[in-house]
């Protein structure tokens, strides 16, 4: 299986900094199959990106996923109040799928 | 825009067998190139993948859980379900269903979750 590795684990920024957050492969990623994701506490992970780089439905974007192969990032331009969360970041292949352990944006 | 809703017994006791079950409106779960999705959290911890099945019925397990996880579905109910067995403190999470897309050739990530169900094994 696939095993992805996010840093850092922790992000320290303020409303209005940008957000580089990195996700890494042990091997490379079949299609770039690769989402993100991002969970507020107690709720289900909402889709942000798929395809490595494709925005999903209605996400704002400031949002934008970058990278192929083995090296992914997600990157937010200028933080709102509501994006300090944690994110996932996702391989999906056909028959298999496997997370990221989660980078943590906190104010 | 389908919705899924997410049904378990809250508290099993260790050794026994988990048993959840996803209601899915808004779309039928036979629907073409649609699969269907349980992912776990325990508490304070990241997001694990259990299983897939498909409209075809085809399944998918994570090698983690291969041998002690079961999914089916009942079309004539629209729901699909997840059966773990031999279930020990570990397997105390919030247990989510979710929805994707996928064929021979396109792969999509889950794009509609339910809001989860907590399961705590303990005796």
């Amino acid at each position: 299986d696939i095993v992805l590795t996010q840093s850092p684990g922790t992000l320290s920024l303020s409303p209005g900094e940008r957000a580089t957050l990195s996700c890494r492969a042990s091997q490379s990623v079949a299609g770039n199959y690769l989402a993100w994701y991002q969970q507020q506490p107690g709720q289900a992970p909402r889709l942000l990106i798929d395809g490595a780089s494709n925005r999903a439905t209605g996400i704002p974007d400031r949002f934008s996923g970058s990278g192929s192969g083995t090296d992914f990032s997600l990157t937010i331009s200028r933080l709102e109040p509501e994006d300090f969360a944690v994110y996932y970041c996702q391989q999906y292949g056909r028959s298999s799928h496997t997370f990221g352990q989660g980078t943590k944006v906190e104010i | 825009q389908p919705e899924l809703q997410e049904s378990g017994p809250g508290l099993v006791k260790p050794s026994d067998t988990l048993s959840l079950t996803c209601s899915v409106s808004g779309v039928s779960i036979i629907t073409t190139s649609y699969s269907w999705g349980w992912l776990r959290q325990p508490p304070g911890k990241g997001l694990e993948w259990i299983g897939t099945i498909s409209y075809t019925g085809t399944t998918y397990y994570s090698p983690s859980l291969t041998g002690r996880v079961t999914l089916s579905f009942d079309a004539s109910k629209n729901h699909f379900s997840l059966k773990i067995n031999s279930v020990t403190a570990t397997d105390t999470a919030m247990y989510f269903c979710a929805k994707r897309i996928s064929g021979p050739y396109y792969s999509f990530p889950f794009d509609i979750w339910g809001q989860g169900t907590m399961l705590t094994v303990s005796s």
